[in-house]
Protein backbone atom coordinates (compact mmCIF):
# COMPACT_ATOMS: atom_id res chain seq x y z
CA UNK A 1 0.00 0.00 0.00
CA UNK A 2 1.42 3.56 -1.08
CA UNK A 3 2.17 6.10 1.50
CA UNK A 4 -1.04 8.26 1.11
CA UNK A 5 -3.80 7.56 -0.73
CA UNK A 6 -6.75 9.56 -1.78
CA UNK A 7 -10.46 8.45 -3.01
CA UNK A 8 -12.34 9.88 -5.00
CA UNK A 9 -9.71 10.98 -7.90
CA UNK A 10 -11.68 12.52 -9.80
CA UNK A 11 -15.22 14.26 -8.87
CA UNK A 12 -17.51 16.65 -9.89
CA UNK A 13 -20.37 18.05 -8.59
CA UNK A 14 -23.06 21.03 -8.56
CA UNK A 15 -23.13 23.68 -6.58
CA UNK A 16 -26.03 22.03 -3.90
CA UNK A 17 -24.29 18.60 -3.78
CA UNK A 18 -22.55 17.45 -0.59
CA UNK A 19 -19.74 15.17 -1.02
CA UNK A 20 -16.68 13.94 0.75
CA UNK A 21 -12.78 13.37 -0.12
CA UNK A 22 -11.04 11.06 1.54
CA UNK A 23 -7.53 10.92 2.73
CA UNK A 24 -5.78 7.48 4.64
CA UNK A 25 -2.12 7.62 5.33
CA UNK A 26 -0.29 4.04 6.00
CA UNK A 27 3.11 5.78 7.39
CA UNK A 28 2.08 6.04 11.20
CA UNK A 29 2.32 9.74 10.77
CA UNK A 30 0.75 12.10 13.95
CA UNK A 31 0.16 14.73 11.37
CA UNK A 32 -2.40 15.71 8.47
CA UNK A 33 -2.92 18.55 6.48
CA UNK A 34 -5.44 19.46 3.64
CA UNK A 35 -3.89 21.58 0.70
CA UNK A 36 -5.97 23.59 -2.36
CA UNK A 37 -3.70 24.23 -5.78
CA UNK A 38 -6.28 26.08 -8.07
CA UNK A 39 -5.02 26.48 -11.26
CA UNK A 40 -1.54 28.49 -12.38
CA UNK A 41 -1.53 28.95 -8.04
CA UNK A 42 0.63 28.17 -5.67
CA UNK A 43 -0.54 25.64 -3.07
CA UNK A 44 -2.56 26.89 -0.66
CA UNK A 45 -2.34 25.48 3.13
CA UNK A 46 -6.44 24.66 4.53
CA UNK A 47 -6.22 22.81 7.79
CA UNK A 48 -4.01 21.45 9.79
CA UNK A 49 -4.43 18.26 12.01
CA UNK A 50 -2.22 16.64 14.83
CA UNK A 51 -3.08 13.96 16.76
CA UNK A 52 -6.85 14.12 15.56
CA UNK A 53 -6.47 17.87 16.85
CA UNK A 54 -7.01 20.82 14.42
CA UNK A 55 -4.36 22.94 15.39
CA UNK A 56 -5.03 25.30 11.55
CA UNK A 57 -8.16 26.85 10.21
CA UNK A 58 -6.49 29.00 7.74
CA UNK A 59 -9.28 30.91 6.74
CA UNK A 60 -11.04 28.39 5.13
CA UNK A 61 -14.82 29.30 4.10
CA UNK A 62 -17.11 27.22 6.18
CA UNK A 63 -18.88 25.22 2.99
CA UNK A 64 -15.34 22.90 3.32
CA UNK A 65 -15.56 21.15 6.91
CA UNK A 66 -12.42 18.84 8.20
CA UNK A 67 -12.95 15.29 10.09
CA UNK A 68 -10.39 13.97 11.10
CA UNK A 69 -11.03 10.43 13.06
CA UNK A 70 -8.05 8.95 13.91
CA UNK A 71 -4.70 9.69 12.77
CA UNK A 72 -4.53 7.63 10.12
CA UNK A 73 -7.52 9.20 8.27
CA UNK A 74 -8.85 12.90 7.06
CA UNK A 75 -11.91 13.95 5.34
CA UNK A 76 -12.93 17.05 3.99
CA UNK A 77 -16.59 17.43 3.89
CA UNK A 78 -17.93 19.75 0.98
CA UNK A 79 -21.25 21.40 0.73
CA UNK A 80 -22.73 24.41 -1.31
CA UNK A 81 -19.21 24.74 -3.77
CA UNK A 82 -18.69 27.55 -5.57
CA UNK A 83 -17.00 26.91 -9.47
CA UNK A 84 -14.06 28.90 -8.03
CA UNK A 85 -13.58 26.37 -5.82
CA UNK A 86 -12.58 23.73 -8.60
CA UNK A 87 -9.07 22.90 -8.00
CA UNK A 88 -6.55 20.00 -7.13
CA UNK A 89 -7.27 19.27 -3.26
CA UNK A 90 -4.02 17.51 -1.93
CA UNK A 91 -3.66 15.99 1.47
CA UNK A 92 -0.25 15.68 3.20
CA UNK A 93 1.14 13.87 6.47
CA UNK A 94 4.37 13.45 8.56
CA UNK A 95 5.89 12.35 11.58
CA UNK A 96 5.02 15.34 13.71
CA UNK A 97 3.94 18.94 13.33
CA UNK A 98 6.41 21.74 12.55
CA UNK A 99 5.71 23.70 15.68
CA UNK A 100 7.28 20.14 17.72
CA UNK A 101 10.75 22.25 16.61
CA UNK A 102 11.81 19.45 14.06
CA UNK A 103 11.63 20.09 10.30
CA UNK A 104 9.50 17.31 8.92
CA UNK A 105 9.32 16.10 5.55
CA UNK A 106 5.33 16.38 4.16
CA UNK A 107 4.57 13.68 2.31
CA UNK A 108 1.66 14.10 -0.55
CA UNK A 109 -1.11 12.13 -2.05
CA UNK A 110 -1.89 12.26 -5.59
CA UNK A 111 -4.53 14.61 -5.12
CA UNK A 112 -8.71 14.67 -5.77
CA UNK A 113 -9.70 16.96 -8.97
CA UNK A 114 -12.91 18.54 -8.29
CA UNK A 115 -14.94 20.25 -10.52
CA UNK A 116 -17.68 22.36 -9.17
CA UNK A 117 -20.32 22.94 -12.06
CA UNK B 1 11.04 31.95 6.49
CA UNK B 2 13.79 32.92 4.08
CA UNK B 3 12.22 33.74 0.34
CA UNK B 4 14.01 31.53 -2.20
CA UNK B 5 14.05 32.91 -5.92
CA UNK B 6 14.36 30.60 -8.25
CA UNK B 7 14.61 30.96 -12.38
CA UNK B 8 11.51 30.04 -14.47
CA UNK B 9 12.23 27.41 -16.34
CA UNK B 10 14.82 25.33 -17.98
CA UNK B 11 15.72 22.23 -20.06
CA UNK B 12 18.13 20.11 -20.18
CA UNK B 13 18.95 17.01 -22.61
CA UNK B 14 17.68 13.45 -20.77
CA UNK B 15 20.50 11.41 -19.24
CA UNK B 16 22.38 14.96 -18.94
CA UNK B 17 23.04 16.30 -15.41
CA UNK B 18 20.37 18.61 -14.22
CA UNK B 19 21.03 21.96 -12.19
CA UNK B 20 18.86 23.89 -10.66
CA UNK B 21 19.81 27.09 -9.05
CA UNK B 22 17.88 28.55 -6.11
CA UNK B 23 18.47 31.95 -4.48
CA UNK B 24 18.03 32.31 -0.34
CA UNK B 25 20.34 35.12 0.33
CA UNK B 26 18.22 36.09 3.51
CA UNK B 27 18.56 32.47 4.85
CA UNK B 28 18.85 32.18 8.42
CA UNK B 29 20.90 30.17 10.04
CA UNK B 30 18.10 27.85 11.99
CA UNK B 31 16.49 27.51 8.53
CA UNK B 32 16.74 24.21 6.53
CA UNK B 33 16.74 23.89 2.01
CA UNK B 34 14.09 21.57 1.19
CA UNK B 35 13.25 20.69 -2.18
CA UNK B 36 10.06 19.28 -3.47
CA UNK B 37 8.92 18.52 -7.20
CA UNK B 38 5.53 18.23 -8.55
CA UNK B 39 4.81 16.49 -11.99
CA UNK B 40 1.69 17.57 -13.80
CA UNK B 41 -1.67 16.98 -11.96
CA UNK B 42 0.33 14.83 -9.29
CA UNK B 43 0.84 15.44 -5.21
CA UNK B 44 4.25 17.30 -4.89
CA UNK B 45 7.03 14.95 -3.94
CA UNK B 46 10.06 15.34 -1.30
CA UNK B 47 13.35 15.22 -3.00
CA UNK B 48 16.35 15.98 -0.37
CA UNK B 49 16.75 18.60 2.14
CA UNK B 50 19.94 20.40 3.96
CA UNK B 51 21.24 22.62 6.22
CA UNK B 52 24.55 23.57 5.49
CA UNK B 53 26.45 19.97 4.48
CA UNK B 54 25.90 18.72 0.89
CA UNK B 55 23.67 15.61 0.65
CA UNK B 56 22.60 12.80 -1.54
CA UNK B 57 20.11 10.92 -1.67
CA UNK B 58 19.08 8.06 -4.25
CA UNK B 59 16.88 10.85 -6.45
CA UNK B 60 19.52 13.78 -6.20
CA UNK B 61 21.95 16.07 -5.03
CA UNK B 62 22.26 19.35 -3.25
CA UNK B 63 24.83 21.67 -2.97
CA UNK B 64 24.94 24.50 -0.29
CA UNK B 65 27.19 27.29 -0.49
CA UNK B 66 29.45 27.93 2.49
CA UNK B 67 27.63 31.39 2.80
CA UNK B 68 24.37 29.41 2.54
CA UNK B 69 23.15 31.97 0.63
CA UNK B 70 22.37 29.80 -2.21
CA UNK B 71 21.79 26.16 -3.41
CA UNK B 72 21.80 23.97 -6.45
CA UNK B 73 19.72 20.39 -6.64
CA UNK B 74 21.33 17.69 -8.92
CA UNK B 75 20.13 15.38 -10.91
CA UNK B 76 22.89 13.48 -12.41
CA UNK B 77 20.73 11.92 -14.87
CA UNK B 78 18.17 13.39 -16.29
CA UNK B 79 14.95 10.82 -17.17
CA UNK B 80 11.95 12.15 -18.92
CA UNK B 81 10.15 11.15 -16.27
CA UNK B 82 12.44 14.19 -14.17
CA UNK B 83 10.03 16.84 -16.04
CA UNK B 84 7.79 18.51 -13.31
CA UNK B 85 8.14 21.89 -11.48
CA UNK B 86 10.78 22.07 -8.74
CA UNK B 87 10.17 23.84 -5.61
CA UNK B 88 13.02 25.30 -3.70
CA UNK B 89 12.03 26.03 0.18
CA UNK B 90 13.58 27.24 3.18
CA UNK B 91 12.12 26.90 6.88
CA UNK B 92 12.64 26.27 10.41
CA UNK B 93 10.68 23.86 12.39
CA UNK B 94 9.07 25.72 14.27
CA UNK B 95 6.23 27.49 13.33
CA UNK B 96 7.15 27.11 10.10
CA UNK B 97 4.76 26.49 7.23
CA UNK B 98 5.61 24.70 3.81
CA UNK B 99 5.08 27.26 1.51
CA UNK B 100 5.35 26.91 -2.09
CA UNK B 101 6.47 29.36 -4.53
CA UNK B 102 6.01 28.96 -8.28
CA UNK B 103 9.40 27.19 -8.47
CA UNK B 104 11.32 26.25 -11.47
CA UNK B 105 9.87 23.82 -14.23
CA UNK B 106 12.03 21.49 -15.95
CA UNK B 107 11.88 20.08 -19.32
CA UNK B 108 14.05 17.20 -19.75
CA UNK B 109 14.69 16.57 -23.37
CA UNK B 110 14.73 13.63 -25.64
Amino acid sequence: ETGVTQTPRHLVMGMTNKKSLKCEQHLGHNAMYWYKQSAKKPLELMFVYNFKEQTENNSVPSRFSPECPNSSHLFLHLHTLQPEDSALYLCASSQDLWQSGLTDTQYFGPGTRLTVL
Amino acid sequence: DAKTTQPPSMDCAEGRAANLPCNHSTISGNEYVYWYRQIHSQGPQYIIHGLKNNETNEMASLIITEDRKSSTLILPHATLRDTAVYYCIALTGANSKLTFGKGITLSVRP
